[in-house]
């Protein structure tokens, strides 16, 4: 069986200040794991996925995220927060034959 | 370059009423699904199908119905509509991979507000 935890359910940073979304996962074979963001009143946009090519992913918008496999975690991260980054973020799981498993998502607020 | 299209955006029903919400996609993906989101539950899958004529129960099936007559279009029914069923609908589509069969990203919509009073 695979599972997602996010942890936080809100997330408050100040504008410029580092973020960072945390998500751990539960899968008894080597996963495929994702980060979508959801912004008000649209739908879930791909942000980054993790193949295994590489322990550290790049995505959009300057986003990155590190597999850890010891620990189980696919943490999400931004060194310096915008506006625009407020929004849902949804870290989600599959082993690749099972159907994807969405955490239960973070609310990112931006302070000015 | 639409990707994945639903209709309605928005719609009020009253209990026991049926409706339909369209979902077609235009990037020939094999597989498409339902989700419905309710605050802080994230997604859960309600149908799912692998192509044209295949469809299955997902996670929250009930009170729930699904076609797939052609690869773009995947209708979810909602026959006597309960005040459980107000959520947000949304349809999301993909590729069968070669490290999995749900190994490539979902495309999806921006969904269906629903609600039923």
């Amino acid at each position: 069986a695979q599972s997602v935890t996010q942890l936080g359910s809100h997330v408050s940073v100040s504008e410029g200040a580092l973020v960072l979304l945390r998500c751990n996962y539960s899968s008894s074979v080597p996963p495929y794991l994702f980060w979508y963001v959801q912004y008000p009143n649209q739908g879930l946009q791909l942000l980054l996925k993790y193949t295994s090519a590489a322990t550290l992913v790049k995505g959009i918008n300057g986003f990155e995220a590190e597999f850890k496999k010891s620990e189980t975690s696919f943490h999400l991260t931004k060194p310096s927060a915008h506006m625009s980054d407020a929004a849902e973020y949804f870290c989600a799981v599959t082993s690749g034959n099972e159907k994807l498993t969405f955490g239960t998502g973070t609310r990112l607020t931006i302070i000015p | 370059n639409a990707g994945v299209t639903q209709t309605p955006k928005f719609r009020i029903l009253k209990i026991g009423q049926s409706m339909t919400l369209q979902c077609t996609q235009d990037m020939n993906h094999n597989y498409m699904y339902w989700y419905r989101q309710d605050p802080g539950m994230g997604l859960k899958l309600i149908y799912y199908s692998v192509g044209a004529g295949i469809t299955d129960k997902g996670e929250v099936p009930n009170g729930y119905n699904v076609s797939r007559s052609t690869t773009e279009d995947f209708p979810l029914r909602l026959e006597l509509a309960a005040p459980s069923q107000t959520s947000v609908y949304f349809c999301a589509s993909s590729y069968s991979g070669t490290g999995g069969a749900y190994s490539q990203p979902q495309h999806f919509g921006d969904g269906t507000r629903l609600s039923i009073l």
